[in-house]
C-alpha cells in the first residue's frame, strides 16, 4: 500500500523567511496530493493540493512542487508570519471514479515562526 | 454554509467500556471517512463510506470497530470494549461525490482510563 514519509519532523524560522516541507510516496499510482494546516484542538484544514498532470501550483505565499519521476513533492511558504505556525500535513491519494479517494498521510511538520 | 460537525468534542471512558462518536457531515457530500491521530502522529485511515455503503473498511484496527452511515448523513463510529491504546482524536471528513477536497471535522478527542 502507499507509504508516505515526510521531512522535517519540526522546523522554526525567523518571521519573513521561507519554509520548506518535504514528502516521498511509494505508490506510483498516486495522483492527488493535498497539504494541510492544523492548528491546537482543531481539524485540519486543506490549503493547497496538487494533481500529478501539474508539476506546480501558487497560492499567493504558498507554492507546492511534485516530482512524479522521483515521487517527492514539496511545500514552500514565503514571507513567514506568526499566523502561519502550525502542524502541516501532507498526504498521497489514488482519485479515480471507482477508488475511494482515503487520504494517506505524512507524520506531520510542527512550524514555528518566531517574531 | 456548515461544515462537518462531531460530538462529542471530548470523551472520557474507562477500559472496557463502549463509545459511540457521531459525524455530520457537510449536506449533500455522498463521501464520508473516518480517521484516527493519535497524539503526535498524522491520521490513518479508519472506514470509507459511499452514500451509506462502506466499500473499504481496511483501515479498522480490529473487530471491536464498527460504523454505519445512515441517510446519506449521520455517521456513528462504534469501539467496544475500549483498550489504552484506542486512546486518540477521531477525525470524520466529507466530500462531494468526484471533488478530490475532504473536509474536516474539529475531531473526538477520546482518552480510555
Amino acid at each position: 500500500g502507499e507509504n508516505v514519509e515526510q521531512h522535517p519532523s519540526t522546523l522554526s524560522v525567523q518571521e519573513g523567511d521561507s519554509a520548506v516541507i518535504k514528502c516521498t510516496y511509494s505508490d506510483s499510482a498516486s495522483n492527488y496530493f493535498p497539504w494541510y494546516k492544523q492548528e491546537l484542538g482543531k481539524g485540519p484544514q486543506l490549503i493547497i493540493d496538487i494533481r500529478s498532470n501539474v508539476g506546480e501550483k501558487k497560492d499567493q505565499r504558498i507554492a507546492v512542487t511534485l516530482n512524479k519521476t522521483a515521487k517527492h513533492f514539496s511545500l514552500h511558504i514565503t514571507e513567514t508570519q506568526p499566523e502561519d505556525s502550525a502542524v502541516y500535513f501532507c498526504a498521497a491519494s489514488y482519485a479515480s471514479g471507482g477508488n475511494t479517494g482515503k487520504l494517506i498521510f505524512g507524520q506531520g511538520t510542527t512550524l514555528q515562526v518566531k517574531p | 454554509g456548515a461544515g462537518v460537525s462531531q460530538s462529542p468534542s471530548n470523551k472520557v471512558t474507562e477500559k472496557g467500556k463502549d463509545v459511540e462518536l457521531r459525524c455530520d457531515p457537510i449536506s449533500g457530500h455522498t463521501a464520508l471517512y473516518w480517521y484516527r491521530q493519535r497524539l503526535g502522529q498524522g491520521l490513518e485511515f479508519l472506514i470509507y463510506f459511499q452514500g451509506n455503503s462502506a466499500p473499504d473498511k481496511s483501515g479498522l484496527p480490529s473487530d471491536r470497530f464498527s460504523a454505519e452511515r445512515t441517510g446519506e448523513s449521520v455517521s456513528t463510529l462504534t469501539i467496544q470494549r475500549t483498550q489504552q491504546e484506542d486512546s486518540a482524536v477521531y477525525l470524520c471528513a466529507s466530500k462531494r461525490g468526484a471533488n478530490n477536497e475532504q473536509f474536516f471535522g474539529p475531531g473526538t478527542r477520546l482518552t480510555v482510563l
